[in-house]
């Protein structure tokens, strides 16, 4: 069975730091990975995926997210953060081809640091 | 942009009232989701369908009910709400195609009950 893990449920960081969020998951067969963002009060928004092709995801407001196949990993960066992406973050994994299972982790509420 | 949307946002409602949470797309997909979120927590699947006149439980138990009678409208009803149905309340829907596929989410309703 698939399952997601996100290392860390809370980031706290200085403004204009680099930040890492951790997301591992596990999985018997090829998979899409997701990272999603959730402002306070609000739904998911997707940040960036994966689905095939170069390891390195870019996705909106400067994140980017690796793909580690090997260490079965898909951290996710930015090189500097702003007070406005205060929020939790979501590592998401699904079967390849498969838009119906998509299997969420505990989330990562990222705090930024004046 | 995602056009999904939810009402509503906020409620708060005595034990043994019936609510119908409401979730409505207008891009047309066929698939449509019902997430249960609690804080800190994994968002869990409770429902989901793959058209009209489809629907299917998640993998979260869960004591509500869904119908879907047309492609845009997905309403979620709990016949008797008590105070362990208390939580946010996802919607979302999403398509597969050649460019993969991502689940669009709706705001979210945050559900009370006393």
């Amino acid at each position: 069975a698939q399952s997601v893990t996100q290392l860390d449920s809370q980031v706290p960081v200085f403004e204009e730091a680099p930040v890492e969020l951790r997301c591992n998951y596990s999985s018997s067969v090829s998979v899409y990975l997701f990272w999603y963002v959730q402002y306070p009060n609000q739904g998911l928004q997707l940040l960036l995926k994966y689905l095939s092709g170069s390891t390195l995801v870019k996705g909106i407001n400067g994140f980017e997210a690796e793909f580690n196949k090997s260490q079965t990993s898909f951290h996710l960066r930015k090189p500097s953060v702003h007070i406005s992406d205060t929020a939790e973050y979501f590592c998401a994994v699904s079967d390849r081809g498969r838009d119906d299972k998509i299997i969420f982790g505990k989330g990562t509420r990222l705090h930024i640091l004046p | 942009e995602a056009d999904i949307y939810q009402t509503p946002r906020y409620l708060v409602i005595g034990t043994g009232k019936k609510i119908t949470l409401e979730c409505s797309q207008t891009m047309g997909h066929d698939k449509m989701y019902w997430y249960q979120q609690d804080p800190g927590m994994e968002l869990h699947l409770i429902h989901y369908s793959y058209g009209v006149n489809s629907t299917e439980k998640g993998d979260l138990s869960s004591e509500s009910t869904v119908s879907r009678i047309r492609t845009e409208h997905f309403p979620l009803t709990l016949e008797s709400a008590r105070p362990s149905h208390t939580s946010q309340y996802l919607c979302a829907s999403s398509e597969y195609s050649r460019q993969g596929y991502e689940q669009y989410f709706g705001p979210g309703t945050r559900l009370t009950v006393t």
